[in-house]
């Protein structure tokens, strides 16, 4: 099993639709989770993080999370053909120093006109 | 904002030349790393370092090392290049305290001939 895991899609979205990402993880014990957007050829950019159960808001997106079910979810509103990338979810282990994180091999989102 | 900087974005070597990838952040930031993305392999570990001239492996070390004298900047050394290592490198930088994000530079596209 995988530490991280994401559906590769490519997840197809008509403009405007909710686009819903999704990532489970299987350290029980991980407490912090991030969401990275990367457009190809690009370097990931940090979109949001999330360490509590719940939701987080932030503009048009929303990172949800649920340690219970090892869960992790980013919700994109109002999805734009700029939103058109490969989403990373990543997460902090609890094992090691010096904030290392492990990273899904992400979800390409494709926002269509 | 956060400036990671990486020396080159482009670079293509001989197999069995030593090879130095450069890095630079302006954040004070403890820690640094190095990654490599593949496709359908994503993002994975070469090195990291949360203090100078302090390293720790990461999940794929083998072939390389790294160097890092000043906390500003962390360098990765192919050894003795081959064409295995022909990928996107990736450095990325965060502080150590907290649940801090890493911020990546640009990324360094290598190719060995």
């Amino acid at each position: 099993q995988k530490e991280v895991e994401q559906n590769s899609g490519p997840l197809s979205v008509p403009e405007g639709a909710i686009a819903s990402l999704n990532c489970t993880y299987s350290d029980r014990g991980s407490q912090s989770f991030f969401w990275y957007r990367q457009y190809s050829g690009k370097s990931p950019e940090l979109i949001m993080f999330i360490y509590s159960n719940g939701d987080k808001e932030d503009g048009r997106f929303t990172a949800q999370l649920n340690k219970a079910s090892q869960y992790v979810s980013l919700l994109i509103r109002d999805s734009q053909p700029s939103d058109s990338a490969t989403y990373l979810c990543a997460v902090k282990r609890l094992t090691g120093g010096g904030n290392k994180l492990t990273f899904g091999t992400g979800t390409q989102l494709k926002v269509e006109l | 904002d956060v400036k990671v900087t990486q020396s080159s974005r482009y670079l293509v070597k001989r197999t069995g030349e030593k090879v130095f990838l450069e890095c630079v952040q302006d954040m004070d930031h403890e820690n640094m790393f190095w990654y490599r993305q593949d496709p359908g392999l994503g993002l994975r570990l070469i090195y990291f370092s949360y203090d100078v001239k302090m390293k720790e492996k990461g999940d794929i070390p083998e072939g390389y090392s790294v160097s890092r004298e000043k906390k500003e900047r962390f360098s990765l050394i192919l050894e003795s290049a081959s064409t295995n290592q022909t990928s996107m490198y990736l450095c990325a930088s965060s502080y150590v305290r907290g649940r801090q994000p890493q911020h990546f530079g640009d990324g360094t596209r290598l190719s060995i001939l």
